[in-house]
């Protein structure tokens, strides 16, 4: 089965930094690997996504990468802002979503 | 709120009594997905249902566990004889597949069930 590996499992960035989230995979088969951010005692909700068919994805303040030949993808989080500030999960496959152990980002105001 | 829905938002019981949780995903969507999520680490899959059929079951879901979903719409799952290992936030998550469809698997605030 796939097996996702996410780094680091803490960030803490000055507000304003970017924040850099990498993860890894181990089914070339999957084609599918959404971003959640979770806030505590609240659902995941997907903020991004991308497909195997693209390299780059980028939606305002956020952005993910793709490397199909190296198994990893990227997050990406410019100008950060205090509710950036939970915990983000990546994932990989398409129906059966396999997870990272999530990334717990602090933003100091 | 048009989103998945899950009751209860929390459970606790003493081990060795049967629980039962309930899922009502987003409406018109065909899939439906179970997940469970222990302290600090990511969702793991346990099994999902295309309309009514259940198609898949992960090893994680023991014979103790039974999951339904009988007219296609809401789902149920059940843990029988409930063990401390229980413990955890079981996740619901529902998604469309279909012409168009991105099959973008939403998720609902879970049910945390707490085992004594």
């Amino acid at each position: 089965g796939e097996n996702v590996e996410q780094h680091p499992s803490t960030l803490s960035v000055q507000e304003g930094d970017s924040a850099v989230i990498k993860c890894t995979y181990s089914d070339s088969a999957s084609n599918y690997f959404p971003w959640y951010k979770q806030e505590l005692g609240k659902r995941p909700q997907l903020i991004i996504d991308i497909r195997s068919n693209v390299g780059e994805k980028k939606d305002q303040r956020i952005a993910v990468t793709l490397n199909k030949t190296a198994k990893h993808f990227s997050l990406h989080i410019t100008e950060t802002q205090p509710e950036d500030s939970a915990v983000y999960f990546c994932a990989a496959n398409d129906y059966k979503l396999s997870f990272g152990a999530g990334t717990t980002v602090t933003v100091r105001a | 709120d048009t989103g998945v829905s899950q009751d209860p938002r929390h459970k606790i019981t003493k081990r060795g009594q049967n629980v039962t949780f309930r899922c009502d995903p987003i409406s018109e969507h065909n899939r439906l997905y179970w997940y469970r999520q222990t302290l600090g680490q990511g969702p793991e899959f346990l099994t999902y249902f295309q309309n009514e059929a259940q198609l898949e079951k992960s090893r994680l879901l023991s014979d103790r566990f039974s999951a339904e979903r009988p007219k296609g719409s809401f789902s149920t799952l059940e843990i029988q004889r409930t063990e401390q290992g229980d413990s955890a936030m079981y996740l619901c998550a529902s998604s469309s597949l279909g012409d168009g469809a991105k099959n973008i698997q939403y998720f609902g605030a879970g049910t945390r069930l707490s085992v004594l």
